[in-house]
């Protein structure tokens, strides 16, 4: 099946401070979302982008998907961004999502 | 809307109790997915059905899993016997033809 990966695994960030995650995965897809999950444990969309680039706020995202990896920025971060960052993805022909290991972010006041 | 509805929302059972975990998805949605999330596996697929039908129980673990959608509205989990390693939280997901998921807030079932 279809492996996703996502860098870094953990990232302490300064309040303010900008920062790029990186999701990696090994085939084709036709759906790729990122979400937050917030230290209550809930799964918040983020984008919903298998290709190009959106952007919502101080959060932007870019998919290049004939290289197979897609970005998430996060800019002048703030202490409620801290969570677990997820990338998942929808092979061609299925229906499943496929998550990444996960980002986990502290930003710190 | 009010997005995916779970409950409940916390599930506390002893070791071969029945548990029975409800979603309500978002109207006009017509797919309905179930995932595990634990510290060891992270996010996994469970079931998934497509208007009511149920598509790909490839991930259900074994026979003491279980899940129905009896109609649009209203599905359920099933665990009989449950065992503490079945403890994690549970989402359900809901899906229209835009292919793009909205997760329900979780059960976190905790099997003593």
């Amino acid at each position: 099946g279809i492996q996703v990966e996502q860098s870094p695994p953990d990232l302490i960030l300064q309040e303010g401070a900008n920062s790029t995650l990186r999701c990696n995965f090994s085939d084709s897809v036709n759906n790729l979302q990122w979400f937050h999950q917030n230290p209550w444990g809930q799964l918040i969309n983020l984008f919903y982008i298998p290709s190009g680039t959106k952007q919502n706020g101080r959060l932007s995202a870019t998919t290049v998907a004939t290289e197979r990896y897609s970005l998430l920025y996060i800019s002048s971060s703030q202490t409620t961004d801290s969570g677990v960052y997820f990338c998942a993805v929808r092979e061609t022909g299925f229906q499943k999502l496929v998550f990444g290991t996960g980002t986990r972010l502290l930003v710190s006041p | 809307d009010a997005g995916v509805i779970q409950s409940p929302r916390h599930e506390v059972t002893e070791m071969g109790q029945e548990v029975t975990l409800r979603c309500k998805p978002i109207s006009g949605h017509d797919y309905l997915f179930w995932y595990r999330q634990t510290m060891m596996r992270g996010l996994e697929l469970l079931i998934y059905f497509n208007n009511n039908v149920p598509i790909d129980d490839s991930g259900m673990p074994e026979d003491r899993f279980s899940a129905k959608m009896p109609n649009a509205s209203f599905s359920t989990l099933k665990i009989q016997p449950s065992e503490p390693r079945d403890s994690a939280v549970y989402f359900c997901a809901s899906g229209g033809r835009s292919y793009e998921q909205y997760f329900g807030p979780g059960t976190r079932l905790t099997v003593t």
